[in-house]
């Protein structure tokens, strides 16, 4: 079955830089990965996907690029904010076995 | 408030004892999937059903665990003879098959048990 993994498993930035987190997958059959953001008690929030016909994919300050040939793939938030503080969650599934598989999740400090 | 349900989102019992969670999903969502968080790690997926069909389960529900949709709307999870192992939250999602993978999750069951 699939595995994902996740890293760093926390992460701290000041506010204003950027962050990066990275997913790797094992399946190669795996085309679709979404982001969640879970912030402290709350579910888990689709911030962000991107599908295995497409290399990168940008909504305002957060973007997520694919790399099929590594099999892995990235978030990157831009201009950070308070307000991104949370865990972040990489997943990844394909058509035909729905299932998501998630990565362990990075836990995002923005330090003002 | 159209997003998924749940209920109860908290639910304490003793070892042994049988409890059932409800969700409900987005109304236009066909598929519906239930994972299982315990503190500090991702969703596990636990079962997964297309209208009233359960198409898949996980390995990691056991025989003490049932799933229903019925009508292919709601869905209820069951845990019988319930472990302190159990304990974890409880997450429904929703997809629909027309509109890609895109899964909204519920505020999910916290199941503690003593």
């Amino acid at each position: 079955g699939e595995n994902v993994e996740q890293h760093p498993s926390t992460l701290s930035v000041q506010e204003g830089d950027s962050a990066v987190i990275k997913c790797t997958y094992s399946d190669s059959a795996s085309n679709y990965f979404p982001w969640y953001k879970q912030e402290l008690g709350k579910r888990p929030q689709l911030i962000i996907d991107i599908r295995s016909n497409v290399g990168e994919k940008k909504d305002q300050r957060i973007a997520v690029t694919l790399n099929k040939t590594a099999k892995h793939f990235s978030l990157h938030i831009t201009e950070t904010q308070p307000e991104d503080s949370a865990v972040y969650f990489c997943a990844a599934s394909y058509f035909g076995n729905e299932k998501l598989t998630f990565g362990t999740g990075t836990r995002l400090t923005i330090i003002p | 408030d159209t997003g998924v349900s749940q209920d109860p989102r908290h639910k304490i019992t003793k070892r042994g004892q049988n409890v059932t969670f409800r969700c409900d999903p987005i109304s236009e969502h066909n598929r519906l999937y239930w994972y299982r968080q315990t503190l500090g790690q991702g969703p596990e997926f636990l079962t997964y059903f297309q209208n009233e069909a359960q198409l898949e389960k996980s390995r990691l529900l056991s025989d003490r665990f049932s799933a229903e949709r019925p009508k292919g709307s709601f869905s209820t999870l069951e845990i019988q003879r319930t472990e302190q192992g159990d304990s974890a939250m409880y997450l429904c999602a929703s997809s629909s098959s027309a509109g890609g993978n895109e899964q909204f999750f519920g505020p999910g069951t916290r199941l503690t048990v003593l």
